[in-house]
């Protein structure tokens, strides 16, 4: 089964507004991570929050992490049309070494 | 050049076919991962690797091989492909307190 699991599954929204992706996981963690994938293309990183935060910031994106919900959100403000990709967040465990779990990922897509 | 390096980008391959996908990195990073990816199921871990002597199963490691040749090199095989393993295939490094760095994947249809 996933770690993280994102909701929703797609989402589809003007340009100008903002977008907001969840992620919830089961088990407890280092860090989590948020990751952009343009269609058939390579994962790239976006930000990253440890255990220890609450909230981080990066350009026009937003992220919060609620460990006692084992939560967290992606926040992004001011959609683009190059923002139209695949979401995913991952997690890394604290037990043994550190190995990265996906979710199934939120289909965000933004109409001009 | 890229940081992770997937070759080869496409393959077909017949059933029943051994086939190796390989992958480099020049980020340094001790850590090495195969992932699958499917429509609509996100990323699957295969096998990752923290170092050159070892070597970790994942969730969906039946019918897949990998080697780690050097700290730079992971290979994935799949010693006699099926048509469900018929899938998006990435590599990933990290280092132990960083993000994951992604190859562009190869694309891997089995006939």
């Amino acid at each position: 089964s996933q770690q993280g699991e994102e909701d929703p599954q797609a989402l589809s929204i003007q340009e100008g507004e903002n977008a907001t992706m969840n992620c919830s996981y089961k088990t407890s963690i280092n860090n989590l991570q948020w990751y952009r994938q343009n269609s058939g293309r390579g994962l790239v990183h976006l930000i990253l929050i440890r255990s220890n935060e609450r909230e981080k910031h990066s350009g026009r994106l937003r992220v919060t992490l609620d460990t006692s919900k084992k939560s967290s959100s992606l926040l992004i403000t001011a959609s683009r049309a190059a923002d139209t990709a695949s979401y995913f967040c991952a997690t890394g465990t604290i037990q043994g070494a550190q190995k990265l779990v996906f979710g199934q990922g939120t289909r965000l897509t933004i109409n001009p | 050049d890229a940081d992770v390096t997937q070759t080869p980008r496409n393959r077909i391959t017949k059933t029943g076919k051994r086939i190796m996908l390989e992958c480099s990195q020049t980020k340094g990073h001790d850590r090495m991962y195969w992932y699958r990816q499917d429509p609509g199921l996100g990323l699957r871990l295969i096998y990752y690797s923290f170092d050159v002597k070892d070597i970790n199963k994942g969730e969906i490691s039946d019918g897949y091989s990998v080697s780690r040749q050097a700290q730079a090199k992971f290979s994935l095989s799949l010693e006699s492909a099926i048509p469900n393993q018929t899938a998006l295939y990435f590599c990933a490094t990290s280092d132990q307190t960083e993000p994951a760095f992604f190859g562009q994947g190869t694309r891997l249809t089995v006939v």
